[in-house]
């Protein structure tokens, strides 16, 4: 299996609402990620996680909640979003040291908060 | 200021013509990344190059790491409409593992 699995692919929230994004690996990748990107722009790195400990947070805000709660499995918990939240969520995930060897992503959760 | 400066942002060509995309850095890193990326899709990595100078092949791409290990080059021959998508150059500088960003992206068009 060399893929990540991210669910669901569309979501639209309302700013009260509270939302989880998920994402699955089993690749045995010991290293997983938060991008979130907005349209016509490159991917802006959220969270990583590795070996299941937050490594880096990008200074993203507390509505924006990631959690890992073992090695295959990546959640991004969402409350009281703003509308210029929408955006493609990505995940990806990687060997420890990952950028010397590439990252797999997922195919994003697209999500719309109204 | 991006950490990875990629240029061209656009480019659209005919079909069978050869181009050339770049990115640059200031910072030096331990190696850089080629993605393509489709629309509402996410990236899936073409290429890793590591060792400064290095060149690496795949079909009509060509993936070259500058000697000093900030910069890289993405070339394709006889380019395809099938090329057409957004390739991002993405790395870590050193000492920063796991902190991957992406340069702002070059979208290419191919036109049969």
């Amino acid at each position: 299996d060399t893929e990540v699995t991210q669910t669901p692919k569309h979501l639209v929230m309302g700013m009260t609402n509270k939302k989880s994004l998920k994402c699955e690996q089993h690749m045995g990748h010991r290293a997983m990620y938060w991008y979130k990107q907005k349209a016509k722009k490159p991917p802006e790195l959220m969270f990583v996680y590795s070996y299941e400990k937050l490594s880096i947070n990008e200074s993203v805000p507390s509505r924006f909640s990631p959690e890992c709660p073992n090695s295959s499995l990546l959640n991004l918990h969402l409350h009281a979003l703003q509308p210029e939240d929408s955006a493609l969520y990505l995940c990806a995930s990687s060997r420890p040291g990952g950028t010397d060897y590439g990252y797999t992503f997922g195919s994003g959760t697209r999500l719309t908060v109204v | 200021t991006q950490l990875l400066e990629q240029s061209p942002q656009f480019l659209s060509i005919q079909e069978g013509e050869n181009l050339t995309v770049y990115c640059n850095s200031s910072s030096v890193f331990s190696s850089l990344q080629w993605y393509r990326q489709e629309p509402g899709e996410g990236p899936v990595l073409l290429v890793t190059v590591v060792t400064g100078g290095e060149v690496k092949k795949l079909k009509r791409l060509t993936f070259q790491f500058g000697d000093a290990r900030k910069d890289s080059s993405l070339h394709i021959t006889a380019a395809q409409p099938g090329d057409t998508g957004l390739y991002l150059c993405a790395g870590a500088e050193v000492g920063n593992n796991n902190d991957m960003r992406f340069g702002a992206g070059t979208r290419l068009t191919v036109k049969p």
